[in-house]
Formats: C-alpha cells, sequence, structure tokens
C-alpha cells in the first residue's frame, strides 16, 4: 500500500518570501506524484505531476517540485509567494500499475502574510 | 469543457432524511471517484468506479451510502438515513487513464449540513 506524509500542517510565510511544502511517501512499486491546491470553498485543482523524465517539475503559478527517488520525497517550492497563493495543498501518489485510487496527504495550509 | 460538475453545492437537511449529490464527469472519462472531506479525517476516497462499474467501495462508511452511475455521464452518491456526522463536503472527480498519467480532475464538491 502506498502512504503520503506532509510534514507540516501549515506553513505562514511572508509575502514575496520564498517557500517549501513537504512531501515523503511510502510504496513498494512505482509511483506517479502530484500536487493539489485547494484554494477557500473550492475543489482541488492539479497544479504539478511527476510521471517520468527529469526530476524537477514545474507547474502552474510558478510552483515546481523535485521528486527524490532515494529520499521518496515530492517537495513543493515557489522561490516568491503572493498573497493569492493561500490555499491548502495537498500531495498524492498514485501506483503506475493497477488501481487508480490517489492517495493523499494530510494537507499543508499556506498563509501568506503582508 | 465544462469540467466536473456537482449538484447541489450546499445542501442542508435534517437527519433521518434521504440526501442524493449528483455528478456529471468531463466527457470521455472513464473513472469516477466519490470523496469526502471533513476537518478530522481530510480526504477519503469512498468509491470509484471504471467503465460505469464499481471498482473499489472499502471507503463507503456504512450500509446508509450509496453510489450508482447508470452511465457514462451520471452518478449519484445517496445517503439514507442521513446522520449528522455526515456533515462534509464531498467531492467527485473524474480520470481518463491514458500516458499522461492518472490526473484526476475535480468538481467544486457539495458542502452538505446534517442539523
Amino acid at each position: 500500500a502506498q502512504s503520503v506524509t506532509q510534514l507540516d500542517s501549515q506553513v505562514p510565510v511572508f509575502e514575496e518570501a520564498p517557500v517549501e511544502l513537504r512531501c515523503n511517501y511510502s510504496s513498494s512499486v512505482s509511483v506517479y506524484l502530484f500536487w493539489y491546491v485547494q484554494y477557500p470553498n473550492q475543489g482541488l485543482q492539479l497544479l504539478l505531476k511527476y510521471l517520468s523524465g527529469s526530476t524537477l517539475v514545474k507547474g502552474i503559478n510558478g510552483f515546481e517540485a523535485e521528486f527524490n527517488k532515494s529520499q521518496t520525497s515530492f517537495h513543493l517550492r515557489k522561490p516568491s509567494v503572493h498573497i493569492s497563493d493561500t490555499a491548502e495543498y495537498f500531495c498524492a501518489v498514485t501506483k503506475i500499475q493497477g488501481a487508480q485510487k490517489l492517495v493523499f496527504g494530510q494537507g499543508t495550509r499556506l498563509t501568506i502574510n503582508p | 469543457d465544462a469540467g466536473v460538475i456537482q449538484s447541489p453545492r450546499h445542501e442542508v437537511t435534517e437527519m433521518g432524511q434521504e440526501v442524493t449529490l449528483r455528478c456529471k464527469p468531463i466527457s470521455g472519462h472513464d473513472y469516477l471517484f466519490w470523496y469526502r472531506q471533513t476537518m478530522m479525517r481530510g480526504l477519503e476516497l469512498l468509491i470509484y468506479f471504471n467503465n460505469n462499474v464499481p471498482i473499489d467501495d472499502s471507503g463507503m462508511p456504512e450500509d446508509r451510502f450509496s453510489a450508482k452511475m447508470p452511465n457514462a455521464s451520471f452518478s449519484t452518491l445517496k445517503i439514507q438515513p442521513s446522520e449528522p456526522r455526515d456533515s462534509a463536503v464531498y467531492f467527485c472527480a473524474s480520470s481518463f487513464r491514458d500516458r499522461e498519467g492518472d490526473t484526476q480532475y475535480f468538481g467544486p464538491g457539495t458542502r452538505l449540513t446534517v442539523l
């Protein structure tokens, strides 16, 4: 079975500061990795995904994530955040072979302070 | 594309009443998922379908919950009878298994309040 751990439940940062949201996963098989964002009172929106190839993945809104197989991590980063980035961020994995089930982490609430 | 459509967006009901949540997946998608989100338990997968067939309903909390997908463009999640602890946001998502991976597209959710 797969599991996802988001190491920080809340991350407060100042506007224009860099941010890193941490995600570690556990799986005995190869997986695809995802970051979703949920703005207040909205559904989840795909931010970026890692399927294969380059371990540095760029997504929407200036976010990027790096897949590290040896550390089983997929941390999300942004060099300079904006107030509009205030949201909850979810890391998720799914097996490459077999069932399509996404396994989500508990989420990290990113709060941007002016 | 209109994306995943859910209705109603908000539902307030009294304990014991039947509640039906509706979902229209993205056209062409062959997987449909129902999730529940609460502060205490986060995002939970309730059930998912492939080509209208239920594949895994192990997340359905109890017999009061049932889900159907009569055709490729419509699914329902029913709670009968509803209880206050069912209060949550229910999301529907759909995906298409292809070389782009298993990206799921989420609807806006239905916020259910059971009084």
